[in-house]
Formats: C-alpha cells, structure tokens, sequence
C-alpha cells in the first residue's frame, strides 16, 4: 500500500533560516507528488506539484521541491522563511493514472517561524 | 466564492445521535472526495465519487458512515450512532478529470465534536 513519510513533525525557526522539510513516499508504480499548506484558520492550498519533467519544481510563495526517484523523496525548500509561512505543510502522492486519484497525505510537518 | 463549501463549519453533537454533513464542489468537478482528519494526523482518504457513482470507500468508512452524491453535483456524508471516536474534521475535496493536472482542491472542513 502507498504511504507518505515526513519526519519533520515540529520545526521551529527564525525569520530568514533556509528551509527544507523531508518526505518520503512509498509506491512502486509512477506518481504524483505534491505539497500542500493549512494556514491557521484556513483550508488546504496547494503549494506545489510533480507530475513529470523537470525533477525541481516551483510553487508558490518561493517555495521549491525537488523529485529524487532513486530516494522515493520530494524535499520541500524555501531558502529565506518569513513569519507568513507558519503553518502546518502535508506531502501528498496519488498513484499517476489511478482510478480515483485519491492523495495520499504525511503527517503534516508543522512549521513556526519566529519574527 | 467558487471554491468548495462545506456546511455546516462545526457540530456539536451527543454520541448516539446522527449528523449530516454537506458539500458543494467547485462548479463542474465531476470528482469528490471525502477526508477525515485527527489532530496531529495528515488526511485520511474515506470515499470517492466519480459523477453520482460512489467508487471507493476506505476501510475506516464503517456501517455507520453513508455518503451519498444524488445528482452528480453536492454530496452528503452521514454518521449515525455517532461515538466519541468520531471526533474529527471532515473535509470535502473535488477535482475534474478534463482539466490537465487534475487537482484536487479543499474545503474547509466540518469539525465535528461528539460529546
């Protein structure tokens, strides 16, 4: 069965610090991949998203990921963090080409960042 | 607003009784999904409509749960004999399968708490 790690449950850093929140997935077939953000207070967004091509993707709000298929990761970077960006972040993956395409979501990785 | 909604935001309920909750995807996704998640917990996929036919449902999805999309368009997700257990935030998501990329966009959510 497909399941998403993030080992990164808690990080706490100060305003400007460089960013990189783990995850790892486990699927044997080809996947999608992606990242989204839960603002207090607020829904799910998505941030970003791998379906093919180019291994380093970009999102939103200077965030970045890159897709490591010989690791099963997708790594979510931000090289300068703001206070705005404390949240908690949930890596995804669905199984490309799937019947439902339903997510299959981490733990979450919660992000505080200190102004 | 054109995003995904979802009634009622929050519900009190006493274990034992039933709760309904709504959904209304974003106009013309004709994908739904139903997610459940716990404090400190990632989502937890627990069923999925392509147009008004139901074609998954997750092992947590227990004889008490019934979700149901009549015409294709909103769709209710129904706990009778609720428990303690059931405690949660139900998020409703909905993506369309003519649209490349096929994401899946959130609502807020409906907390539920069972006293």
């Amino acid at each position: 069965a497909q399941s998403v790690s993030q080992h990164n449950h808690h990080v706490i850093l100060s305003e400007a610090a460089s960013l990189e929140l783990g995850c790892n997935y486990s699927y044997g077939g080809t996947v999608n991949l992606f990242w989204y953000v839960q603002y207090p207070g607020q829904h799910l967004q998505l941030l970003l998203k791998y379906f093919s091509g180019d291994p380093l993707v970009k999102g939103i709000k200077g965030f970045e990921a890159e897709f490591i298929k010989s690791k099963f990761s997708f790594n979510l970077r931000k090289p300068s963090v703001q206070w705005s960006d404390t949240a908690e972040y949930f890596c995804a993956v669905n199984n490309y080409g799937g019947a439902t395409n339903k997510l299959i979501f981490g733990t979450g990785t919660l992000l505080a960042v200190q102004p | 607003d054109t995003g995904v909604s979802q009634d009622p935001r929050h519900k009190i309920t006493k274990r034992g009784q039933n709760v309904t909750f709504r959904c209304d995807p974003i106009s013309e996704h004709n994908r739904l999904y139903w997610y459940r998640q716990t404090l400190g917990q990632g989502p937890e996929f627990l069923t999925y409509f392509q147009n008004e036919a139901q074609l998954e449902k997750s092992r947590l999805l227990s004889d008490r749960f019934s979700a149901e999309r009549p015409k294709g368009s909103f769709s209710t997700l129904e706990i009778q004999r609720t428990e303690q257990g059931d405690s949660a935030m139900y998020l409703c998501a909905s993506s369309s399968d003519r649209i490349s990329g096929n994401t899946i966009y959130f609502g807020e959510g409906s907390w539920l708490t069972v006293v």
